[in-house]
């Protein structure tokens, strides 16, 4: 079975700082893992992903994550936040099946 | 290319109503799924698609939903005599295969209201 554990409902950073936001996983197998990103009232964009290649994956908007197979965790970074940014964040594994599954999500919210 | 495209965006319907949702994949997309996220949570699965077979429904209420994608057309999310828990967001995704490291693309979702 898998599932993603998204470890803080909430994180507020002030504008200019460091982000990261915690996502551990649980999987049988290798698994596929990917952030999205969803903005009030919006669908849900792809940040980015990872697929077994290189541990550390690069997003769009400066955002990156490590994919850390010791700590099951997939981690999402960015080394300076905007406001832009201020959203909801998930963090997802897909399943055998190609079925997505869900963290609860991680509001950010940047602080001007 | 147009990305993958949901209507209406906002649905209000009385309880006791059929709700008709829509989503058009993008183009070359023969793949699709229904999510649906619930107030303050985060997405689930319902129902994968391909074009005229349901390859898995396990996420899906076992009465008053249902789901198609056919030959021609858009993926239609059915629910009859909607009631107030099915207030939600439904999202719709896309992928070109169905291989697990596929990215699916997210429509901008239907917010469906009962009233």
């Amino acid at each position: 079975a898998q599932s993603v554990t998204q470890l803080d409902s909430h994180v507020s950073v002030s504008e200019g700082t460091p982000v990261l936001l915690r996502c551990n996983y649980s999987s049988s197998y290798s698994p596929s893992l990917f952030w999205y990103v969803q903005h009030p009232n919006k669908g849900l964009q792809l940040l980015l992903k990872y697929t077994s290649a290189a541990t550390l994956v690069k997003g769009i908007n400066g955002f990156e994550a490590e994919f850390k197979k010791s700590e099951t965790s997939f981690h999402l970074t960015k080394p300076s936040a905007h406001m832009s940014d201020a959203a909801e964040y998930f963090c997802v594994v897909i399943s055998q099946a190609n079925n997505l599954f869900f963290g609860t999500g991680t509001r950010l919210t940047v602080i001007p | 290319n147009a990305g993958v495209m949901q209507n209406p965006r906002h649905l209000v319907r009385r309880r006791g109503q059929e709700a008709r949702l829509r989503c058009s994949p993008m183009k070359g997309h023969s793949h699709v799924y229904w999510y649906r996220q619930l107030p303050e949570e985060g997405l689930k699965f319902m129902v994968y698609l391909q074009k005229e077979n349901i390859i898995d429904e396990s996420g899906m209420p076992k009465e008053r939903f249902s789901a198609e994608f056919p030959k021609e057309g858009p993926s239609i999310l059915r629910i009859q005599q909607v009631v107030r828990g099915d207030s939600a967001a439904y999202f719709c995704a896309s992928s070109s295969t169905s291989g697990g490291t596929d990215t699916q693309y997210f429509g901008p979702g239907t917010r469906l209201t009962v009233l």
